[in-house]
């Protein structure tokens, strides 16, 4: 079964602190997905990758960095944390053998003070 | 841009009755159609995907798409205290890597 994890699971940053999630997956899916799900907007992609080395903007890229170094491994970074990035944070994988289907972790619940 | 709306936003029914829950999109070019269930803000359960219009059954679930009316639903056949979740619609298209388009959500509370 796919298998998707998220690290960590919960995390209270500071503003103006650098913040990295980490994501690991164990599909051999090419393509991996960071999401936010906030009350109101439900769950908005922020960054995606078609493999390693490669990240592309989502809808809401802004304020945030992705990086892949590796087929496993997908970590959104934020630079900077504002309040406003306080969310739960969704990692997903998927690619065309698994009809593209999208295989969730977790979840990482950051809050920013 | 694709929008994505759920209706109804909450919705009660008892153990054993049908639930009903509708999705329309905005793109008609979207061929590819899922329904995810979330327990308490957690991770993401995939319950059925479609991708012409028609039926597709999966156990207690079954999903309609009508491209045309730009329109898919979710029906949950006797539905138990364990289903109680927020039911979360996902639109994008197929062999398309870019990511899915999700609706807010309807809550399902099942009361026995």
């Amino acid at each position: 079964e796919a298998a998707v994890t998220q690290s960590p699971r919960n995390k209270v940053a500071v503003t103006g602190g650098k913040v990295t999630l980490s994501c690991n997956q164990t599909n051999n899916h090419n393509n991996m997905y960071w999401y936010r799900q906030d009350t109101g907007h439900g769950l908005r992609l922020i960054h995606y990758s078609y493999g390693a080395g490669s990240t592309e903007k989502g809808d809401i890229p802004d304020g945030y960095k992705a990086s892949r170094p590796s087929q496993e491994n997908f970590s959104l970074i934020l630079e900077l944390a504002t309040p406003s990035q306080t969310s739960v944070y969704f990692c997903a994988s998927g690619d065309a053998d698994s009809s593209y289907e999208q295989y969730f972790g977790p979840g990482t619940r950051l809050t920013v003070l | 841009q694709q929008k994505v709306q759920q209706s109804p936003e909450s919705l009660t029914v008892s153990e054993g009755a049908m639930a009903s829950l509708n999705c329309t999109f905005s793109d008609g070019t979207s061929n590819n159609f899922r329904w995810y269930r979330q327990h308490s803000a957690k991770g993401l359960e995939v319950l059925v995907s479609i991708f012409s219009d028609g039926e597709k059954e999966e156990g207690r679930f079954t999903a309609h798409l009508n491209r045309a009316n730009l329109h898919v639903s979710l029906h949950i056949r006797e539905p138990q205290p364990s289903d109680s979740a927020v039911y979360l619609c996902a639109v994008s298209m197929w062999g398309y890597a870019q990511g899915l388009t999700f609706g807010l959500g309807t809550r399902v509370s099942v009361f026995p």
